[in-house]
């Protein structure tokens, strides 16, 4: 069965600075990862998705992820942080044909002034 | 943004009370999902529907109901409120499997 994994569920960042937010998956067979976003009082946004056609995805905000098979992860990370950007931000993974997504945890990220 | 509508956003009910909430979509999308978020434990689903009247179990759905009687409406019933669900309840939808799932605004419901 498939699964995700956030290291970290805070992560503060001065503005400016480089954001990395990591996340790990398990799954039996090829998957699809999504990143979504959170603000508050608010749904889930989806930043991105990675459907196997590219290994470096791009989101909108300027974020992005990389899919590295060989470590099971899908981190993602933006060069530099502005303060619009802190909300708690989620991992996600389907296996192929699967009706469902498992979310992981979340990580809510900080940004110092 | 997806049409996705969540009534009602706020409520509070008393123990043993029935609930339902509504999600209505205007996107005519096959798939809708509940799920509750709770801190700590992130997102969970609890009941989702695959088509009218089509529906299945998620991680979570003890003391949860569901229908689907058309495409754009999906209802979550408890049919007898406890405390431990307080929570928040978002509704999803998706167009197919592996497709982004797209999120309402939640609706926020207390159960004193």
């Amino acid at each position: 069965a498939q699964s995700v994994t956030q290291l970290g569920s805070h992560v503060s960042v001065s503005e400016g600075a480089l954001v990395l937010l990591r996340c790990n998956y398990s799954s039996s067979v090829p998957p699809y990862l999504f990143w979504y976003v959170q603000y508050p009082n608010q749904g889930l946004q989806l930043l991105l998705k990675y459907t196997s056609a590219a290994t470096l995805v791009k989101g909108i905000n300027d974020f992005e992820a990389e899919f590295k098979k060989s470590e099971t992860s899908f981190h993602l990370t933006k060069p530099s942080a502005h303060m619009s950007d802190a909300a708690e931000y989620f991992c996600a993974v389907s296996e192929t044909g699967d009706d469902k997504i498992i979310f992981g945890k979340g990580t809510r990220l900080h940004i110092l002034p | 943004d997806a049409g996705i509508t969540q009534s009602p956003r706020h409520k509070v009910t008393e123990t043993g009370t029935p609930v339902t909430l509504r999600c209505h979509q205007t996107e005519n999308h096959r798939y809708m999902y509940w799920y509750r978020q709770d801190p700590g434990h992130g997102l969970r689903l609890i009941h989702y529907s695959y088509g009218v009247k089509d529906t299945d179990k998620g991680e979570v759905s003890d003391g949860y109901s569901v229908s689907r009687s058309k495409t754009e409406d999906f209802l979550l019933t408890l049919e007898s409120a406890t405390s431990s669900q307080t929570s928040v309840y978002f509704c999803a939808i998706s167009a197919g499997s592996n497709q982004p799932q797209h999120f309402g605004d939640g609706t926020r419901l207390s159960i004193l």
